[in-house]
């Protein structure tokens, strides 16, 4: 069965901390993406990785970065965290084009800065 | 950016209606999906259209797609309570990004 597992479902993490949120697909994907969900603005693209090593910028990349060193890892890092990236965290995977494809999401991580 | 609007915003309907939302784009695709999501959990995939097709049906679900009028809907038959989740389209924008629309909240009633 397909899998895309986000290690931390639920987060509390103080402004300023730097904070890692990890992503393990299963599948044997080329692609792998970070979307964060808030209420009434659906999923916006954060950061996306067509290849290991290889990354993107989606809309809102500001005060995030992502490494994918192993093909079936693919980490959202931020920084220095600050309120405004309190928010739900997704992490999906999909063969080759998204367009064409189905993408498989992990289940979710809540984080919460303070 | 988003490129997907869903209608409307909120539904709730009785157990064994039909609920029906809809979703407009803005520019040209070649695929749009939708995706169901329960309440804090992840996005699960329903069915992809293509553009150059019209109507596609999976079990109970039935999507329609209109490229003159740039919208699709999603029309779920004889609801279940089990349906009760959000609802998003999803466009295609190139190869590697899809957008979401904000997505329709249903309440299934028992």
């Amino acid at each position: 069965d397909v899998k895309v597992t986000q290690s931390s479902r639920y987060l509390v993490k103080r402004t300023g901390e730097k904070v890692f949120l990890e992503c393990v697909q299963d599948m044997d994907h080329e692609n792998m993406f970070w979307y964060r969900q808030d209420p009434g603005l659906g999923l916006r693209l954060i950061y996306f990785s067509y290849d290991v090593k290889m990354k993107e910028k989606g809309d809102i990349p500001e005060g995030y970065s992502v490494s994918r060193e192993k093909k079936e890892r693919f980490s959202l890092i931020l920084e220095s965290a600050s309120t405004n990236q309190t928010s739900m965290y997704l992490c999906a995977s999909s063969s080759q084009g998204a367009g064409g494809n189905t993408i498989y999401f992990g289940e979710g991580s809540w984080l919460t800065v303070v | 950016s988003q490129q997907g609007e869903e209608d409307p915003q909120a539904l709730s309907i009785q157990e064994g209606e039909n609920a029906t939302m809809n979703c407009s784009y803005k520019t040209s695709i070649n695929n749009l999906q939708w995706y169901r999501q329960n309440s804090g959990r992840g996005l699960v995939h329903l069915i992809l259209i293509r553009s150059n097709e019209r109507e596609k049906h999976s079990g109970r679900l039935r999507v329609t797609l209109d490229t003159s009028k740039k919208s699709s809907s999603l029309l779920i038959t004889a609801s279940r309570a089990a349906d009760t989740a959000s609802y998003f389209c999803a466009t295609d924008l190139n190869d590697y990004k899809l957008s979401f629309g904000a997505g329709t909240t249903v309440t299934v009633r028992a």
